[in-house]
């Protein structure tokens, strides 16, 4: 069975400035994916961003970015210049190469203040 | 349509009735998929379709839970015998294709509660 974690419950950040949030995962697959999604109060799940556990390069998107660790199973997200529009609950999640189902953790929430 | 569709938005029931819950995903996508989330939680799966075949329904919670999507587009979560435990967001997600690579895409959700 696949786990996800995410130790941090809430985070708050100032306008402009870069916050990280925390993600380890535990399986015993090698190839696997693992994503970083944003659920807003409005509730509708926007993908944030992707990687693919066979690719050592840190996938990045425009002020976002991750810090993937496969030894480590760790894979944190890095926000930078934050906005007031990146208020939101983030969740970490992880699917099998040849699965169906996304593995979530708890998710962190993430204050941005003027 | 533009994004994935869910229906009602929010749903209130008393105990004991049955509810059904709409999924309309993106058109042309294959793969479609049911969470649960309870409050403060992370969303947690209950069902998996590739067209209209439900190939894994390893999380649905007890036999009162019963989704379909006869025709390979829309589907329906239906709860019977509805209990207070089953108050939660009920999200519904699409893909392209059956493949894990392909992101999935959220609809808003429906809120049930079980008064």
């Amino acid at each position: 069975a696949q786990t996800v974690t995410q130790s941090q419950p809430e985070m708050s950040v100032q306008e402009a400035e870069t916050v990280t949030l925390s993600c380890t995962y535990d399986t015993s697959e090698n190839n696997y994916y693992l994503f970083w999604y944003k659920q807003p109060p409005s509730r509708q799940m926007i993908l944030v961003i992707r990687q693919e556990a066979y690719k050592q390069q840190n996938a990045t998107e425009n002020r976002f970015s991750v810090n993937f660790q496969k030894a480590a199973k760790s894979f944190s997200l890095k926000i930078s210049d934050s906005q007031l529009g990146d208020t939101a609950m983030y969740f970490c999640a992880l699917i099998m190469e040849y699965g169906n189902k996304l593995v979530f953790g708890a998710g962190t929430i993430l204050r941005v203040k003027s | 349509g533009a994004g994935v569709s869910q229906s009602p938005r929010y749903k209130v029931a008393k105990r004991g009735q049955d509810v059904a819950l709409r999924c309309d995903p993106i058109s042309g996508h294959v793969s479609l998929f049911w969470y649960q989330q309870a409050l403060g939680q992370g969303p947690e799966f209950l069902t998996y379709f590739q067209n209209e075949a439900q190939l894994d329904k390893s999380g649905l919670p007890s036999d009162r839970f019963f989704a379909e999507r006869p025709e390979g587009s829309v589907s329906t979560l239906k709860i019977q015998r509805t209990q207070q435990e089953d108050s939660a967001v009920y999200l519904c997600a699409s893909s392209l294709r059956g493949s894990s690579n392909q992101p999935q895409h959220f609809g808003d959700g429906t809120r049930l509660s079980i008064l």
